[in-house]
């Protein structure tokens, strides 16, 4: 059963600060893995889409890495701000029949809360 | 582009009664999709459109929903009768490109809760 597995499943960091979210993932085939941003009351937008032959892509303080053989993905976050409290969703893509009927398979999310 | 509209934002109704959410994708796209997010299972297909014409509807819970594209600009998603056990987010989002390969641009939701 293709799966998407993130942690932690909540975190809290203080202004400033770095971190690092996981995504583990069982999807196959493969196609690409997205992270979503997902601020409260609003829908997801999407930070960053990676395939197969990327290991890491960057949108601004947000870092993505790819371990296609390991099948891990995590997110950097660097130099935290309040406005990156949200969740932080993985999405990983998969050519049918992987993923769901929309070749897509998607994790819970990671709460991520900043504090002054 | 206003992006993907959705309406209404916040619906709360009683058991038993009818509810139709709404949805405007981004010009051009020629996918729209309606998810289900809620705490416990995060987000979930319902069903998706190509140019209009429904592809799967494998994740539409029961007969109890249903979906419709009459037109490229306008989708709705109806309940009927609505259940406590539906109430969550409805997020619709549109695409350009297949599911698997193109960017998903979510709406902001409308969240319905029944009484």
């Amino acid at each position: 059963k293709n799966q998407v597995e993130q942690s932690p499943q909540s975190l809290i960091i203080l202004e400033g600060k770095n971190c690092t979210l996981q995504c583990n993932y069982t999807v196959s085939p493969f196609s690409n893995l997205r992270w979503y941003k997902q601020d409260t009351g609003r829908g997801p937008v999407s930070l960053t889409i990676m395939t197969f032959s990327e290991n890491t892509k960057s949108n601004g303080r947000y870092t993505a890495t790819l371990d296609a053989d390991t099948k891990q993905s995590s997110l950097h976050i660097t130099a935290s701000q309040l406005s990156d409290s949200a969740s932080y969703i993985c999405v990983v893509s998969g050519s049918p029949p992987g993923g769901g009927a929309d070749g897509l398979t998607f994790g819970k999310g990671t709460h991520l809360i900043i504090q002054p | 582009d206003a992006g993907v509209i959705q309406s209404p934002r916040h619906e709360v109704t009683e058991m038993g009664q009818e509810v139709t959410l709404r949805c405007k994708p981004i010009s051009g796209h020629d996918y729209l999709f309606w998810y289900r997010q809620t705490m416990m299972r995060g987000l979930e297909l319902l069903i998706y459109f190509n140019n209009n014409v429904p592809i799967d509807d494998s994740g539409m819970p029961e007969d109890r929903f249903s979906a419709k594209m009459p037109n490229a600009s306008f989708s709705t998603l109806k309940i009927q009768p609505s259940e406590p056990r539906d109430s969550a987010v409805y997020f619709c989002a549109s695409s350009l490109a297949t599911p698997n390969t193109g960017e998903l641009f979510f709406g902001e939701g409308s969240r319905l809760t029944v009484l």
